[in-house]
């Protein structure tokens, strides 16, 4: 059981927005460390969406965003299309754990 | 243009010792800031962070798994080794290298992945 949860399963219709929580506690995202956010096609190596909370590397596009607030932290994809659908994965720093952790994963289906 | 690829054994007996190595280019782990960590990913499940080599040849563990990992490098040969002892069926999982470019504080981000490779524990 991961420190950081998210729901196992979201879906939106191809067009529409959808939002992937990350829950964490005062130990990791609410102690202030950053939130890393990662896609994964089926099959393939994670690849990195949305590092320090919510800057996109070179070359994703800018429907993908990220924020934080508190003890959370969220993913939003807006105009889905078809390959969106992947896993994703949040990631942070937990003092408690002296360790970096992910969050479950989130399966996104594109209907 | 970064790569990391990773090599090893596909299949490994329990109690054995697993080698991976970490072959990349387009950096250099000499380089202030860099750093190259394994993650690793058991079929169906999250992916788990394993171990951490810096520029300066400071090395950090998975606090689980600590007595269990060793992280080195060979900046000459742009390489990382991860050895893992004592190696048991719930092991199996994809071993991935990654890059992190930023690798100043704990809140760092894996920004290249290698493609991964499987590794299996049975006997």
């Amino acid at each position: 059981q991961s420190v950081l949860t998210q729901p196992p399963s979201v879906s939106g219709a191809p067009g529409q927005r959808v939002t992937i929580s990350c829950s964490g506690s005062s130990s990791n995202i609410g102690a202030g460390y950053d939130v890393h956010w990662y896609q994964q096609l089926p099959g393939t190596a994670p690849k990195l969406l949305i590092y320090a909370n919510n800057n996109r590397p070179s070359g994703v596009p800018d429907r993908f965003s990220g924020s934080k607030s508190g003890t959370s932290a969220s993913l939003a994809i807006t105009g889905l299309q078809a390959e969106d659908e992947a896993h994703y994965y949040c990631h942070s720093y937990d003092s408690s754990l002296s360790d970096s952790v992910f969050g479950g994963g989130t399966q996104l289906t594109v209907l | 243009r970064v790569t990391l690829r990773e090599s090893g054994p596909a299949l490994v007996k329990p109690t054995q010792t697993l080698t991976l190595t970490c072959t990349f280019s387009g950096f250099s782990l000499s380089t202030s800031g860099m750093c190259v960590s394994w993650i690793r990913q058991p079929p169906g499940k999250a992916p788990e962070w394993l171990a951490l080599i810096d520029w300066d040849d400071d090395k950090y563990y998975s606090t689980s798994l600590k007595t269990r990992l060793t992280i080195s490098k060979d900046t000459s040969k742009n390489l990382v080794v991860l050895t893992m002892t004592k190696m048991d069926p719930v092991d199996t999982a994809t071993y991935y290298c990654a890059r992190i470019s930023k690798c100043i504080s704990t809140s760092f981000a894996f920004d290249i992945w290698g493609p991964g490779t499987m590794v299996t524990v049975s006997s």
